[in-house]
């Protein structure tokens, strides 16, 4: 079965302390790799799409790369706006839908 | 108005009521879908229609029914539904139903309560 994994599940931070989140992922035949982010009680906002090793996509503070088994959200000197659940997700191989991690919630503290 | 629009906002309703939400996209997408996401659990998909087609239900219970009258608009029709219900459903649209991994574009969602 295909499984999305998210670590850690919570992290707090202080304003301009740079971390990684983690999104590691069992699908064979890789089809894309997907992260958003998500405001409490909102539709989660589309970031970066990331389809093969080696991979990096970067916008404002954020950078996403992709390796055969995971990928890393990078956050560098991170503003309290960039507080929110953080969601990766994979194609299924075979189906029609996509599998969600369950996220991490990033707090930055000013 | 632009992207995923969902109405209402929030729904309150009782285990008698019948009610609908409504989901439309100005993407000129062709496929589109239904999630549910409760608290502390990953989003789950319920339904995705591609070219006005369902293509995939995911052993949603019958209470929920859902309609694609064309590839703009999604509705979810709602009856009898059961406390557990209570989450908040989104919808999301792509260019096609993920044949090549296409990014899905999220609506508000709709806060439902069954009381």
């Amino acid at each position: 079965e295909d499984q999305v994994t998210q670590s850690p599940e919570a992290l707090r931070l202080q304003e301009g302390e740079s971390s990684s989140l983690n999104c590691s992922y069992t699908v064979s035949g890789l089809r894309g790799l997907f992260w958003y982010r998500q405001d409490p009680g909102k539709g989660p906002e589309f970031l970066f799409t990331l389809y093969s090793a080696g991979e990096e996509k970067e916008k404002e503070r954020l950078k996403a790369t992709l390796t055969k088994k995971e990928s890393f959200l990078h956050i560098t000197a991170p503003k309290p706006e960039d507080s929110a659940t953080y969601l990766c997700a994979v194609p299924e191989q075979g189906a029609q839908k996509l599998v969600f991690g369950q996220g991490t919630r990033l707090t930055i503290n000013p | 108005e632009t992207g995923v629009t969902q109405t209402p906002r929030h729904l309150v309703m009782g285990m008698t009521n019948k009610k609908s939400l409504k989901c439309e996209q100005h993407l000129g997408h062709n496929a589109m879908y239904w999630y549910k996401q409760s608290a502390k659990k990953p989003l789950e998909l319920m339904f995705v229609y591609n070219f006005k087609e369902q293509t995939e239900n995911n052993s949603v219970p019958s209470r929920f029914s859902p309609e694609c009258p064309n590839s703009s608009h999604l509705f979810l029709h709602l009856h009898t539904l059961q406390p557990e219900d209570s989450a908040l459903y989104l919808c999301a649209s792509s260019q096609e139903a993920l044949a090549g991994g296409s990014e899905q574009f999220f609506g508000p969602g709709t806060r439902l309560t069954v009381l």
